[in-house]
């Protein structure tokens, strides 16, 4: 049973570039979360994707964007990448009957400079 | 507001001992969910447990075990005898009942187990 999926593991960029980060949900599950967890931090809400739609987000300027595939899988955007954009961005995914708790995958590791 | 706050930053123990990680969250919803995770070294969180609000039995799952107290807001976890392998960083997070869920989490407390 795969687990959540996350590419690329590592990625550097320079100011004002536009990056994508993708993830695919473990097996069975619809819903996928994306958050960034900066360094010495605990994980920040992005936003949730739900049958291809957002459904919630988090304190995130709109230079924040992101999509879901029908597959589940799903893509982050970050457009005119700052400094403070650096960080480990995790995806989760869950179920969205039953509250089910949130699988994450490794996480893909963005370096600004 | 919801907020998660873990006050221990880092606690260093030896293998054997046992170790109490807390957490005090705050929310003005009657329902909600409170999840511990584990962040090794690699980065991945991996999931421990989820409880939910209306549920305040303690549970154990081997070395691990988890106390939910409502009247103080707080959740917290030990874990008996602890090994080199417990050594990660762990998160408590508040999750609410919406529609769609999300996570807050507190800041996390590292804990370092030596031999």
């Amino acid at each position: 049973d795969a687990g959540v999926t996350q590419s690329p593991t590592h990625l550097i960029k320079t100011r004002g570039q536009q990056v994508t980060l993708r993830c695919s949900p473990k097996s069975g599950h619809d819903t996928v979360s994306w958050y960034q967890q900066a360094l010495g931090q605990g994980p920040q809400f992005i936003f949730q994707y739900y049958e291809e739609e957002e459904r919630q987000r988090g304190n995130f300027p709109d230079r924040f964007s992101g999509h879901q595939f029908p597959n589940y899988s799903s893509e982050l955007n970050v457009n005119a990448l700052l400094l403070g954009d650096s960080a480990l961005y995790l995806c989760a995914s869950s179920l969205r009957t039953g509250r089910s708790e949130q699988y994450f995958g490794p996480g893909t590791r963005l370096t600004v400079t | 507001a919801q907020k998660v706050t873990q006050a221990q930053t880092e606690i260093s123990v030896v293998e054997k001992e046992d170790v109490t990680l807390d957490c005090v969250y705050e929310t003005r919803d009657t329902t909600y969910y409170l999840f511990w995770y584990k962040q090794p070294p690699s980065g991945e969180l991996v999931f421990l447990i989820r409880r939910n609000s209306f549920d305040e039995q303690n549970e154990i799952s081997g070395r691990y075990s988890w106390n939910f107290q409502k009247s103080t807001s707080s959740f917290n976890f030990t874990i008996t005898a602890s090994q080199v392998v417990d050594s990660a960083v762990y998160f408590c997070a508040l999750g609410l009942n919406t529609g769609f869920q999300k996570l807050v989490f507190g800041t996390g407390t590292r804990l370092l187990v030596s031999p």
